[in-house]
């Protein structure tokens, strides 16, 4: 079975504040995609990001970065100079050798003017 | 640029009554997904296709029943609602391959069983 945990519920900043969400996993599968998501106020789910297991490198894009570490089964979400816009609710979810993919309960992050 | 296609979008219904969530893409992916999102508890997968003639069962399938009608439409039928079915429901699909492939997902569908 696979699992997602994201331990942070809510988390609140103030805009120009860097935030961390974190992400940490577990599957016994050797070969996995990890994927981050963001669910706006709309409803909407849009994807962020996908990472392979075989890959570790740290990836940058504009104010998101994602670091992967499989030493702790972990793949966090960083936003830098964090924006009102961002406020909204953040999925991580792990897909193995399972078709489906498993959803972490997802962050609620807040980002106050 | 429609994606997944889901329809309606938001329904009331009373317990006991049925209804069907309909939901379409146009991507020609292979594989669809039914999920449900409940408050802290992320989405759970309801049932899936992994290709057109296919269903099977996820996390949370009791109470519901998935057809797939062909390979663009994918439908998810509660046969007598429950308060406890009360949820967003959200349709995906994502093509055939490496699980690596990006699924994608429609708008959503609020339900509410009073």
């Amino acid at each position: 079975a696979q699992k997602v945990t994201q331990a942070q519920t809510e988390i609140s900043v103030v805009e120009k504040e860097d935030v961390t969400l974190d992400c940490v996993y577990e599957t016994r599968d050797t070969t996995y995609y990890l994927f981050w998501y963001k669910q706006p106020p709309s409803g909407e789910l849009v994807f962020l990001i996908r990472r392979n297991s075989f890959d570790e490198q740290n990836e940058i894009s504009g104010r998101y970065s994602w670091n992967f570490q499989k030493s702790t089964s972990s793949f966090n979400f960083t936003i830098t100079a964090s924006q009102v816009v961002d406020s909204a609710v953040y999925f991580c979810a792990l897909r193995g050798s399972a078709r489906q993919l498993t959803f972490g309960s997802g962050t609620q992050l807040t980002v106050l003017p | 640029n429609a994606g997944v296609t889901q329809t309606p979008k938001f329904q009331v219904l009373k317990t006991g009554q049925s209804m069907t969530l309909q939901c379409a893409q146009d991507m020609n992916h292979n594989s669809m997904y039914w999920y449900r999102q409940d408050p802290g508890m992320g989405l759970r997968l309801i049932y899936y296709s992994a290709s057109e003639g296919t269903t099977d069962k996820g996390e949370v399938p009791n109470g519901y029943n998935v057809s797939r009608l062909n390979k663009r439409e994918f439908s998810l039928r509660l046969e007598s609602a429950a308060p406890s079915q009360t949820s967003v429901y959200f349709c995906a699909s994502t093509p055939a391959g490496t699980r690596g492939n990006t699924i994608y997902f429609g708008e959503g569908s609020w339900l509410t069983v009073v």
